[in-house]
């Protein structure tokens, strides 16, 4: 089993639509969690930190179920510029940051 | 702020050869660590650079070695060039201190080595 993974997509969408990525992890032990978004053929920029309690960022919300081993994406009100590949990665104590192969996003006008 | 920054941005090189790629980090950070990503995959850990010394390494042969500077730059060299290791190179800076595991990764623009 990888240590990382996510769903395959891609995933194509209308503009305006909400869609959400999933993402499972291996370790236990993992304690930090983020995901980036990946523009084709550019570097991974982050998009947001995964805290315990769930986060929001404006149309992006995270969440995490250390119990499921889950975390999850939410895009609200998607728009065209949300098109990318969206990274899922977890860090274990001591251990290096994971990446998951990454689930690609096409929102569609 | 500068950012992470990387060069060459593109490589050509044929099997056999070596090749060093460099990589300066984001102002204020320690920690440096390179990745290789393959066309449609996510970025794999090659190794992680903190005080001058590897302190993670992933699933890499020897071949692939790296150095960090004084100044905390680093560069990643690789001997004997394979076809397979055609790939974007990718060099990551963070914060190397107690709780640097939630301390995110910078990313820099990445080199496309291409191996022929």
């Amino acid at each position: 089993r990888k240590e990382v993974e996510q769903d395959p997509g891609p995933f194509n969408v209308p503009e305006g639509a909400t869609v959400a990525f999933n993402c499972t992890y291996s370790n236990s032990a993992s304690q930090s969690f983020f995901w980036y978004r990946q523009d084709c053929r550019k570097e991974p920029k982050l998009l947001m930190s995964v805290y315990s309690s769930g986060n929001e960022d404006g149309r992006f919300t995270a969440q995490l179920n250390r119990a499921s081993q889950y975390i999850s994406l939410l895009i609200r009100d998607s728009k065209l510029s949300d098109s990318a590949t969206y990274l899922c990665v977890v860090n274990d104590y001591g251990q290096n940051f994971v990446f998951g192969p990454g689930t690609r996003l096409s929102v569609l006008p | 702020d500068a950012g992470v920054t990387q060069s060459p941005t593109h490589l050509i090189k044929t099997r056999g050869q070596q090749v060093t790629l460099r990589c300066s980090p984001k102002s204020g950070h320690d920690t440096v660590s390179w990745y290789q990503q393959a066309l449609g995959q996510g970025p794999q850990f090659i190794f992680q650079y903190y005080e001058e010394e590897e302190r993670q390494r992933g699933n890499f042969p020897d071949r692939f070695s790296g150095h960090q500077f004084p100044n905390y730059s680093s560069e990643l060299n690789v001997n004997a060039l394979l076809l397979g290791d055609s790939a974007l190179y990718l060099c990551a800076s963070s914060l190397g201190a107690r709780d640097y595991e939630r301390s995110p990764l910078h990313f820099g623009n990445g080199t496309r080595l291409t191996v022929t």
